[in-house]
């Protein structure tokens, strides 16, 4: 299965400031995406890093707060912009390497900010 | 009605215990369907992916029921490290493939 590198896997920010979190992949692939998850919750889906192309953000999530960039078919990176303390969370990547055998993610960035 | 329902549990149950997850997804459509677990503080990991026939991993089985729309988890003989939270995965046909993720369900094994 793919291998994922995800950097920084924490960070303490002051809000207004912006942070971007990287994802390096060792393999090519299709999909990409980008989660939030925050203390006791699930996973939620921010959006699709399509390569070559504008990202496609889920419901709630607009790309002037998380612009997402995907130069190639291993690199990724996510911005948390204009940071304020409800953005506190855990952020993750996640590729479909498209053998059929579930999703890879990266080892979550933790971010707080205050 | 959510697209990915799981129990959050907890679960407490003692060392040698089988215990049973169940979740429930609403897309009748949905194609493939996964287990994950997922330690405090770590990223989720594939368990095991759950087939139309079923499938067995040592003490881990997972069901498909199509007519139903649920997946299941049973563990056997439960070990102290199966604690986690057990994340359900749905992949929501359409066309995208985006995965879509239940709450979890939080497993305590006490000895």
């Amino acid at each position: 299965s793919a291998v994922i590198s995800q950097k920084p896997s924490r960070d303490i920010c002051q809000r207004g400031t912006s942070l971007t979190i990287q994802c390096q992949v060792d393999s090519q692939v299709t999909m990409m995406f980008w989660y939030r998850q925050q203390p006791g919750q699930s996973l939620t889906l921010i959006a699709t890093a399509n390569q070559g192309s504008e990202a496609t953000y889920e419901s709630g999530f607009v790309i002037d707060k998380f612009p997402i960039s995907r130069p190639n078919l291993t690199f990724s990176t996510l911005t948390v912009s204009n940071m304020s303390p409800e953005d506190s969370s855990i952020y993750l990547c996640s590729v479909d390497p498209g053998t059929g055998d579930g999703y890879t993610f990266g080892s979550g960035t933790r971010l707080t900010v205050v | 009605r959510k697209e990915v329902e799981q129990d959050p549990g907890p679960f407490n149950v003692p060392e040698g215990a089988t215990v049973a997850f169940n979740c429930t997804y609403s897309n009748s459509a949905s194609q493939s369907f996964f287990w994950y677990r997922q330690d405090c503080r770590k990223e989720p990991k594939l368990l095991m992916s759950v087939y139309s026939s079923g499938n067995e991993d040592g003490r881990f089985t997972a069901q498909l029921n199509r007519a139903s729309q649920y997946i299941s988890l049973l563990i056997r003989d439960s070990k102290l490290s199966d604690s986690a939270t057990y994340l359900c995965v749905v992949n929501l046909s359409g066309g995208s493939y985006i995965p879509t993720f239940g709450r979890g369900t939080s497993l305590i094994v006490h000895p």
